[in-house]
């Protein structure tokens, strides 16, 4: 079946740091690619996706490349701030007939920005 | 515009008990999704509807159960509490397939 496999967190960096959180996936066919963000106590908000190899998604600064030679969809952003202190979920969407579709989430990564 | 907006926010039940959770997507939509998430699964999918019918839905055992309206507001219901049916229940709306918007969550606590 389908998954989704991203780092362990939590993460913690300071202010003005390189991130990278590791996604990879296994799926068949071809799915699309999803990074959603959670700040605390609220829902899922969309942070990029990507819908076919190469593509790159983007947005406020963070970006994440599908590569499907490799299975993977990482995140990074060049400089993060204490406002990007949320957990991070990398998802994948499959079709499953009838013109449904669901998403697989991974785990999730919490990231900690400290000044 | 209004986003997704899910009731209660919060709601403890006992075991046993059962309990019906309400979500209002973002108008104009017409697919409404249910997902479980606690801190040993992740995320769950729970199942999908669209005007009406369930399309979709995933591997829960049949103490959960949904609904659609007409207006497109939906409802989860589960019977029979468990313990490990404490969690957070998100709801998501969609328009297209490659966005969903999410809700803030229904957190049921199962004592």
């Amino acid at each position: 079946g389908n998954s989704v496999t991203q780092m362990e967190g939590p993460v913690t960096l300071s202010e003005e740091a390189f991130l990278t959180i590791n996604c990879t996936y296994t799926a068949t066919g071809y799915p699309s690619l999803f990074w959603y963000v959670q700040y605390p106590g609220e829902g899922l908000q969309l942070l990029l996706k990507a819908t076919k190899a190469d593509d790159k998604g983007s947005n406020k600064g963070f970006e994440a490349t599908y590569r499907k030679e490799t299975t993977s969809f990482h995140l990074e952003k060049g400089s993060v701030q204490v406002s990007d202190s949320a957990v991070y979920f990398c998802a994948l969407s499959r079709d499953s007939g009838a013109g449904s579709y669901q998403l697989t989430f991974g785990k999730g990564t919490k990231l900690s920005v400290i000044p | 515009k209004a986003g997704v907006t899910q009731t209660p926010r919060y709601l403890i039940k006992t075991r046993g008990q059962q309990v019906t959770l309400s979500c209002s997507p973002i108008s104009g939509h017409r697919s409404v999704s249910w997902y479980q998430q606690t801190p040993g699964q992740g995320l769950q999918f729970l199942f999908e509807y669209f005007s009406e019918t369930q399309r979709n839905k995933g591997n829960f055992p049949g103490r959960f159960s949904g609904r659609q309206f007409s207006n497109s507001r939906s409802e989860m219901n589960v019977s029979t509490l468990e313990l490990g049916d404490s969690a957070l229940y998100l709801c998501a709306s969609s328009l297209t397939r490659e966005k969903l918007f999410f809700g803030s969550g229904t957190q049921l606590s199962v004592l």
